[in-house]
């Protein structure tokens, strides 16, 4: 069965830093894609990062590019996202998502929230 | 940026009847290896989202097959043939085509 669990979520203050991961089980996590996309609350869905198979190709979205590092250890079935000088319109839950047909499997989330 | 639009943004529905959404992008969603990377997503109360159809058309594993994706090019629908209690919930149509991947703004759909 696929799993995919975030962890790393929490209250920062503006400006702050964290780092979210996320566990893959349940599949060869090496041979798939991965992305993180995030939910403010009573909002939408907002596609943040891209990372390939390989970790060598990367994208991320304008509102994140610079801030944030998304990374991935295919020996320990993992996926990061290191965030950087928090803002408040950052607060949302974070996804985890495999890209296999699309995006076919997704974690429950990890609640950021950015506060003073 | 490919911005994608979804109508309705709500849509109450009676049990048992069927119910539409359809989705609009700015551009053409052909990839140019010749798919069209346009996924529907469902998101129930309290939950993360869930795969229902990807590539227009093509329903993901274990989703009822009262859930049908149509479209082509830059237009695309959703229907659900006939609506259940456990239907309820946020519907997102996405275009995986070119980066930055894009959401539509979402379509709530409840029991009248």
């Amino acid at each position: 069965e696929v799993q995919l669990v975030e962890s790393g979520g929490g209250l920062v203050q503006p400006g702050g830093s964290l780092r979210l991961s996320c566990a893959a089980s349940g599949f060869t996590f090496s041979s798939y894609s991965m992305n993180w996309v995030r939910q403010a609350p009573g909002k939408g869905l907002e596609w943040v990062s891209y990372i390939s198979s390989s970790g060598y190709t990367i994208y991320y979205a304008d509102s994140v590019k610079g801030r944030f590092t998304i990374s991935r250890d295919n020996a320990k079935n993992s996926l990061y996202l290191q965030m950087n000088s928090l803002r408040d319109e950052d607060t949302a839950v974070y996804y985890c998502a495999r890209t296999g047909s699309e995006f076919d499997y997704w974690g429950q989330g990890t609640l950021v929230t950015v506060s003073s | 940026d490919i911005v994608m639009t979804q109508t309705p943004l709500s849509s109450p529905v009676t049990l048992g009847q069927p119910a539409s959404i359809s989705c609009r992008s700015s551009q053409s969603l052909v990839h140019s290896d010749g798919n069209t990377y346009l996924s529907w997503l469902q998101q129930r109360p309290g939950q993360p989202p869930r795969l229902l159809i990807y590539k227009i058309s093509n329903r993901f594993s274990g989703v009822p097959d009262r859930f049908s994706g149509s479209g082509a090019g830059t237009d695309f629908t959703l229907k659900i043939s006939r609506v259940e209690a456990e239907d309820v919930g946020v519907y997102y149509c996405m275009q995986a085509t070119q980066f930055p991947f894009t959401f539509g703004p979402g379509t709530k759909v409840d029991i009248k």
